[in-house]
């Protein structure tokens, strides 16, 4: 079965520009989660979507932002864009509520300048 | 606030050693946790569960341990290889959500 994707891949942007990304899970999961990966922090907990329901959301200011669709199908956006916000943000799809295994996407490797 | 700690230097074994990875955690008991191998450039990959209640958890060549009265988990790879080389996490989960601790890389020499 196909795996979770991500697009895009690869995203420059400018400072105080936003950005949305998508994440498409395997199908039948209907968990989301958004994580941001930086060389220094590691992998940081954005958010948890479960039946188009934010169930939980990590120490991110309000720029950041998610959601998701019927279809399980997520997105996440970042507004007013900052140097620091340059990461690989990563998506991962689960199939319960409370998620065991955790199917991670490529990423989307954003760079802001 | 929880907090994941991995050994974020390097482990170099030789190959056909076994390596062993750390991974200790504070604030917080987590019902299980998971390990995952992330390779560069790449989405981590999931590798092995155990709960709470399992002290020892064994797949082919990788081992886990939990010891819920430490806070830690010990991570075995047996008769490693230079396939295995790549940053490996773990990730103990609360009751809300999974957090990943920041890996430790794992180069394996012939």
């Amino acid at each position: 079965k196909a795996g979770v994707t991500q697009t895009p891949r690869y995203l420059i942007k400018t400072r105080g520009q936003q950005v949305t990304l998508s994440c498409s899970p395997i199908s039948g999961h209907r968990s989301v989660s958004w994580y941001q990966q930086t060389p220094g922090q590691g992998l940081q907990f954005l958010f948890e979507y479960f039946s188009e329901t934010q169930r939980n959301k990590g120490n991110f200011p309000g720029r950041f932002s998610g959601r998701q669709f019927s279809n399980s199908r997520s997105e996440m956006n970042v507004s007013t864009l900052e140097l620091g916000d340059s990461a690989l943000y990563l998506c991962a799809s689960s199939l319960g509520v409370i998620p065991r295994e955790a199917f991670f996407g490529q990423g989307t490797r954003l760079t802001v300048v | 606030s929880q907090k994941i700690e991995q050994n974020s230097e390097a482990l170099n074994i030789q190959e056909g050693k076994t390596a062993t990875l750390t991974c200790n955690y504070t604030n917080y008991s987590p019902a299980y946790l998971q390990w995952y191998r992330q390779d560069p450039g790449r989405g981590p990959v999931f590798l092995l569960l155990i709960r709470e209640n399992e002290k020892e958890k064994r797949k082919e060549r990788l081992k886990v341990t939990f010891d819920t009265t430490l806070k830690q988990s010990l991570f075995h790879i047996t008769a490693s290889q230079p396939a295995d080389s790549a940053t490996y996490l773990c990730a103990p989960r609360g009751a809300d959500k999974l957090i990943f601790g920041t890996g430790t890389r794992l180069q394996v020499f012939p």
